[in-house]
């Protein structure tokens, strides 16, 4: 299947400073990528759809404020969590899907905000 | 968003064959049924996904029920590496959102 990369795999920050985390397609365009957030022994939940070039659309309690989307290429999506606190650590996963195609996931990036 | 309903977990022993169901009563014409499974600190592996027909990859089969009400992941010959949380999710074609539920978790014996 198609590859998708995570950047950085695990990122210790300090509360109140802001964390970008990337989600690359290596090797397909990527018309949509979807974010998600996973909690410790818990499913993935959908935080927000992302299309290139247009405004990321953002689930029903998800603060868009707090998780900047961007789509700026085929194969690039970024989120950035602002103003971290504890509460925000969490497993964020990316996936990306080519038009009429699968949805291919990351390996995820593990956010602790101390 | 379609639900559906799996049991919390199953088990199995190697080489034995494993079958996974999943139930999606409110599942509406367009939907399409996916699989995917999660091994601890990855993300989702995409294992098999259909419409209405029955479907087989080098992973896994796809048993679908005529009325599309439930379906049966089918693992043939279990192996240790197959042991992972096994998701069942109904995708949207409109939105194409994939909405995770529990899912199930399979452990394989030796």
């Amino acid at each position: 299947g198609a590859v998708v990369s995570q950047h950085p795999s695990r990122v210790i920050c300090k509360s109140g400073t802001s964390v970008k985390i990337e989600c690359r397609s290596l090797d397909f365009q990527a018309t949509t990528m979807f974010w998600y957030r996973q909690f410790p022994k818990q499913s993935l939940m959908l935080m927000a759809t992302s299309n290139e070039g247009s405004k990321a659309t953002y689930e029903q309690g998800v603060e868009k404020d707090k998780f900047l989307i961007n789509h700026a290429s085929l194969t690039l999506s970024t989120l950035t969590v602002t103003s971290a606190h504890p509460e925000d650590s969490s497993f964020y996963i990316c996936s990306a899907r080519q038009f009429g195609n699968e949805q291919f996931f990351g390996p995820g990036t593990r956010l602790t905000v101390l | 968003d379609a639900k559906t309903t799996q049991p919390n977990s199953m088990e199995s022993n190697e080489e034995e064959p494993v079958h996974l169901p999943c139930n999606h009563s409110t599942i509406s014409g367009t939907d399409y049924i996916h699989w995917y499974r999660q091994l601890p600190s990855q993300g989702p592996e995409y294992v098999i996904h259909g419409l209405t027909s029955n479907v087989n990859n080098r992973m896994a089969s796809l048993a679908i029920a005529e009325d599309r009400k439930s379906s049966t992941l089918i693992l043939h010959r279990a192996t240790l590496r197959d042991a992972a949380v096994y998701y069942c999710i109904l995708r949207d074609v409109t939105t194409d959102k994939l909405i995770f539920g529990t899912g199930t978790r399979l452990q394989v014996f030796p």
